[in-house]
């Protein structure tokens, strides 16, 4: 079956530690995107690829970090930097560029301990 | 400044009646439209779509949406609301094609 997968479902970090979500869709599609979902605003975009080893940055970029190595993933890295990680993190893909349709995958709960 | 706005964070209605949800966006040039739908705790679910072409666009589980220039709106309907129709339902809009915001959600509850 063909889609998105991310993983973990939920995931803990302490104080001052980076940890990464994987993202990984074996769609073919060409660009990747990750957001941060909080309640009562909607979706806001962190960063998206459009190609590979090419990513430009989002609305809040800011104590993230990505990479984009292999068509198929997208990691994200949450960093010691982001003072509020709490958050649902949704990683979607598109078959190119911005004006298509998005498919997402089932999220990534992260806490903070 | 571009943007997208759900009127109503918080929707009630009874099951078999009329579900409205309401998207305004602010651009002069007709963007790209969408509406997904997202069920507690998952990832989200295209509905339906504008892409210029019919101004009434059917998407899935019986829902339909129609572009309104005119209004700058792309209101979300179903004739007949079912149980299963419970989830948070959010409008998206491209501008330009490299500029996409999201709505802050409307959150559809359906009384038996």
């Amino acid at each position: 079956d063909g889609g998105i997968t991310q993983s973990p479902k939920y995931l803990f970090r302490k104080e001052g530690q980076n940890v990464t979500l994987s993202c990984e869709q074996n769609l073919n599609h060409d660009a990747m995107y990750w957001y941060r979902q909080d309640p009562g605003q909607g979706l806001r975009l962190i960063y998206y690829s459009q190609i590979v080893n090419d990513f430009q940055k989002g609305d809040i970029a800011e104590g993230y970090s990505v990479s984009r190595e292999k068509k198929e993933s997208f990691p994200l890295t949450v960093t010691s930097a982001q003072k509020n990680p709490t958050a649902f993190y949704l990683c979607a893909s598109s078959k190119r560029g911005l004006a298509e349709t998005q498919y997402f995958g089932p999220g990534t709960r992260l806490l903070v301990l | 400044a571009q943007s997208v706005t759900q009127l109503g964070s918080h929707v009630s209605v009874s099951e078999g009646a009329l579900v409205l949800l309401r998207c305004n966006y602010s651009s002069s040039v007709p963007p790209y439209l969408f509406w997904y739908v997202q069920y507690p705790n998952q990832g989200l679910q295209l509905l339906l779509k504008y892409t210029s072409a019919a101004t009434l666009v059917k998407g899935i589980n019986g829902f339909e949406a129609e572009f309104k220039k005119s209004e700058t709106s792309f209101h979300l309907t179903k004739p007949s609301a079912h149980m299963s129709d419970a989830a948070e339902y959010f409008c998206a809009v491209i501008y330009n094609f490299n500029k996409f915001y999201f709505g802050s959600g409307t959150k559809l509850n359906v009384k038996p």
